[in-house]
Formats: C-alpha cells, sequence, structure tokens
C-alpha cells in the first residue's frame, strides 16, 4: 500500500519570506499524481499544486512551486514570499494512475505565518 | 464557482443513535469520495463511487456505516449506532473522473458524539 510521510508537524515562517514543506512517499509504481492541498482554519480544503509523475518539469502556480524527485519519492512544496492568508495546514497526497485509484493524505503540517 | 454542497455543517447526536450526512457534489462530476477526518490529522478514504457504483469501500466500517448514491448525483452517508470514536469531521468531495483530477471539497460535517 502507498504511503505519504510529513514528518514535521509544524512549521512558521515569517511573513515575506520563503518556507518548504516536505513529503515523502513510497511507491513501487512509476505512474502517479502528487497533490498538495491547503485547508485553512474552519475553512474547506483546497488544491494548491499538482505534479503529475511522468513530467520531469516541477510544477509551479504563482507563488507555490514543487521540487518534484522521482528516484528520492521526495515532493516537497515551497511557498514564496509567504503571506498571512498561507496560515494552514497543508496536506501532500499521492494517487497511483489506476482507474478507480484513491487519493492517500499525508498528516498533514501546520504552517503559521509571523507578521 | 460551483461548489460541493453538504449538511448538515454540525451534529450532535448521544451514542448509539443514528446519524446521517448529505453531499451533493458539482455537476458532472462522477467520482463522490467520503473522508473521514481527526482533528488535526490528514482525511481518510471511507468510500468511492464511480457514478452510483461503489470502487471503494475497503475502510468503511460496514458493521455501522453505509453510503448510497442511488443517481449517481447526491450521496448519503450514514451511521448507526454511533459511537464516541465516530467523532470527526466528514468530508466528502467530488472530481471528474480520472486519476488526475483534482478533488473539490465541500466544507465538511462536523460530528460530535457524546
Amino acid at each position: 500500500a502507498q504511503t505519504v510521510t510529513q514528518s514535521q508537524p509544524e512549521m512558521s515562517v515569517q511573513e515575506a519570506e520563503t518556507v518548504t514543506l516536505s513529503c515523502t512517499y513510497d511507491t513501487s509504481e512509476s505512474d502517479y499524481y502528487l497533490f498538495w492541498y491547503k485547508q485553512p482554519p474552519s475553512r474547506q480544503m483546497i488544491l494548491v499544486i499538482r505534479q503529475e509523475a511522468y513530467k520531469q518539469q516541477n510544477a509551479t502556480e504563482n507563488r507555490f512551486s514543487v521540487n518534484f524527485q522521482k528516484a528520492a519519492k521526495s515532493f516537497s512544496l515551497k511557498i514564496s514570499d509567504s503571506q498571512l492568508g498561507d496560515a494552514a495546514m497543508y496536506f501532500c497526497a499521492y494517487r497511483s494512475s489506476g482507474a478507480n485509484s484513491k487519493l492517500t493524505f499525508g498528516k498533514g503540517i501546520t504552517l503559521s505565518v509571523r507578521p | 464557482e460551483a461548489e460541493v454542497a453538504q449538511s448538515p455543517r454540525y451534529k450532535i447526536t448521544e451514542k448509539s443513535q443514528a446519524v446521517a450526512f448529505w453531499c451533493d457534489p458539482i455537476s458532472g462530476h462522477a467520482t463522490l469520495y467520503w473522508y473521514r477526518q481527526i482533528l488535526g490529522q490528514g482525511p481518510e478514504l471511507l468510500v468511492q463511487f464511480q457514478d452510483e457504483s461503489v470502487v471503494d469501500d475497503s475502510q468503511l466500517p460496514k458493521d455501522r456505516f453505509s453510503a448510497e448514491r442511488l443517481k449517481g448525483v447526491d450521496s448519503t452517508l450514514k451511521i448507526q449506532p454511533a459511537e464516541l470514536g465516530d467523532s470527526a469531521m466528514y468530508l466528502c468531495a467530488s472530481s471528474f473522473a480520472g486519476a488526475g483530477s483534482p478533488l473539490h471539497f465541500g466544507n465538511g460535517t462536523r460530528l460530535t458524539v457524546t
């Protein structure tokens, strides 16, 4: 079974600075998808960024980018120019490319942003 | 922008009672998911539908939990009888078919069992 590990339970960043959230996963498959989701306090979970395993290029969405290391099974999220609104729980998630595959989440990391 | 609708937002029930949650996915989304999230942890999949068919319910405690999506649109998750350990956030999500399609989540139902 696939597992997703987020070993840092909490992180803190100064507003306008850059922070990197770590994630590793375990799989024997070669084709899959990786996601980062954001869950603000008392608000719904939303997609931050998505990476297809067959693409070598790291995904980027405005201030959010990933460092995808397929051989190392590592998928970290970098947030640049951190804003107060970035404070939330962040979840790394894995999904194989097979039909009816399920999305497996890590335990999450709580990010706080200091003004 | 279309959203996944869930109700109720909060539910308090006594143990051994029955409780039901409802979810209306985004129109056109064939896949519907029910997740359970314990405070401070990641969501855990309970059941996944493709249209009206269950494709994964391996983590659903079937002695007390049931889920249906009769017409392949909205869905109901039921717990009977509720236990103290069922206290959690129950999240519904939907997506287009395909593993690369991102999930869209509802606001969830916060269940407290007393």
